[in-house]
């Protein structure tokens, strides 16, 4: 059972439009979400998060979004950049669990020339 | 070092050998932790460590998997009687340890038993 959901396997975006990369979650528990990106052969690296008490954070071309309501959040990137060519991995934290990440499957984001 | 870094990057094995997976964390992390991920799926935690303990191991999957970190710095990952199942890479990542703190990766094992 996917705990955290990450629908669109691939998604493809001209350079310089807005890439929108969607994650769904079923856990109640969860108080803090995280983005990862993923490029081949190396190991995840953080790229923004946020806490269940906020519905947006904002850090230079990236903004997350938090819907609690729906079990939603979204990661925006503005403009896109074909360095943001990578694998974005979707990731959730429980408020009673302070250790462990719970991630989805990823979204592989092809920036197109 | 700079950031967590993990040897071997490769390993190739023969089912039903026994293999050791290393990580060296950043210096000064106090948690670490091992994930597993699998062909098309995101890292499956496996285990964490705060100092020398393992604070939380319900992720590794049965008991021919078992980790150490004796000294609350290296880690070390074991698995015993491998099988064609555990082929997957393994990553490691380490943090300052508080509650919301970034876990910072490794560039992972890639454990492959034939």
């Amino acid at each position: 059972d996917q705990q955290v959901k990450q629908n669109s396997p691939s998604l493809s975006v001209q350079e310089g439009r807005i890439s929108i990369l969607n994650c769904d979650y079923t856990n109640s528990m969860f108080d803090y979400f995280l983005w990862y990106k993923k490029y081949p052969a190396e190991g995840p690296t953080f790229l923004i998060s946020i806490s269940s008490i906020k519905d947006k954070n904002e850090d230079g071309r990236f903004t997350v979004f938090l819907n609690k309501s729906a079990k939603h959040l979204s990661l925006h990137i503005v403009p896109s950049q074909p360095g943001d060519s990578a694998v974005y991995f979707c990731a959730a934290k429980a408020i009673n669990r302070d250790d462990k990440i719970i991630f989805g499957k990823g979204t592989r984001l092809h920036i197109l020339p | 070092g700079a950031g967590v870094s993990q040897t071997p990057s490769n390993k190739v094995t023969e089912k039903g050998k026994y293999v050791e997976l290393r990580c060296d964390p950043i210096s000064g992390h106090t948690a670490l932790y091992w994930y597993r991920q699998s062909l098309g799926q995101g890292p499956e935690f496996l285990i964490y460590f705060q100092g020398t303990g393992a604070a939380d191991d319900s992720g590794l999957p049965n008991d021919r998997f078992f980790a150490v970190r004796p000294e609350g710095s290296v880690s070390t990952l074991k698995i015993q009687r491998t099988e064609r199942g555990d082929s997957a890479v393994y990553l490691c990542a380490s943090s300052s340890g508080t509650r919301v703190d970034t876990q910072y990766f490794g560039p992972g094992t890639r454990l492959t038993v034939l």
